[in-house]
């Protein structure tokens, strides 16, 4: 079965400064892979996904994620973070003709002004 | 466009009771999700339908945990009896329906349980 991995439970950066949030996953066959954001006492909010064709996607409030198949990683970045960037960010990945979207244990993003 | 409608958003009952939690999908999305999201975890599937049938619930513990979405529309998710372990934010999601892997689901506000 598919699983994503998120290996940093909290990432802090300063406010402008570039932000990264890692996601490795494994799945059989070409993955489909998703991030989303969470906000306290909301639910989730989708950013961007890959599906196929660029490997760099672009995606809601200035995020982008970048595949990259040989190292089976969808690393979310950001060029300069906000501090209303705080929240927790949740990586997923789904198969082909797989009903189960599979999601990480989430990374709490801190940004500091 | 309205976004994914669920109540209530807060539930306090003690083990043993039962509790149902409501889902109003985004209009015209054919696909409905429940997911459990257990504190300091990503949210778990628990059941999903396509239209009113399911497609999935392997992940259901349907000793105590049902879903039902007679009309292609709303759905219902119930507990009876609940537990302990069951404390939890219990998630809504809908997606268009076109393709199951790549759609994009969209979630709800979530309902909070709390079980004494």
């Amino acid at each position: 079965a598919q699983s994503v991995a998120q290996p940093e439970d909290q990432v802090n950066v300063a406010e402008g400064n570039p932000l990264t949030v890692k996601c490795t996953y494994s799945v059989s066959g070409n993955p489909y892979l998703f991030w989303y954001v969470q906000y306290p006492n909301r639910g989730l909010q989708f950013l961007l996904k890959y599906i196929t064709g660029d490997n760099l996607v672009k995606g809601s409030y200035g995020f982008e994620a970048e595949f990259n198949k040989s190292q089976t990683s969808f690393h979310l970045k950001k060029p300069s973070a906000l501090v209303s960037d705080s929240a927790l960010y949740f990586c997923a990945v789904r198969g082909m003709n797989n009903n189960d979207m599979r999601f990480g244990a989430g990374t709490r993003l801190t940004v500091k002004p | 466009e309205a976004g994914v409608a669920q109540s209530p958003r807060y539930k306090i009952i003690e083990k043993r009771q039962s509790v149902a939690f409501w889902c109003n999908p985004i209009s015209g999305h054919a696909t409905l999700y429940w997911y459990q999201q257990i504190l300091g975890q990503g949210p778990k599937l628990l059941i999903q339908f396509q239209n009113n049938g399911v497609v999935d619930d392997s992940q259901l513990p349907k000793d105590r945990f049902s879903a039902e979405r007679l009309k292609g529309v709303d759905s219902t998710l119930k507990i009876q009896p609940a537990k302990l372990e069951d404390s939890a934010v219990y998630l809504c999601a809908s997606s268009p329906g076109g393709s199951p892997s790549t759609d994009t689901q969209y979630f709800g506000p979530g309902t909070r349980l709390t079980v004494l």
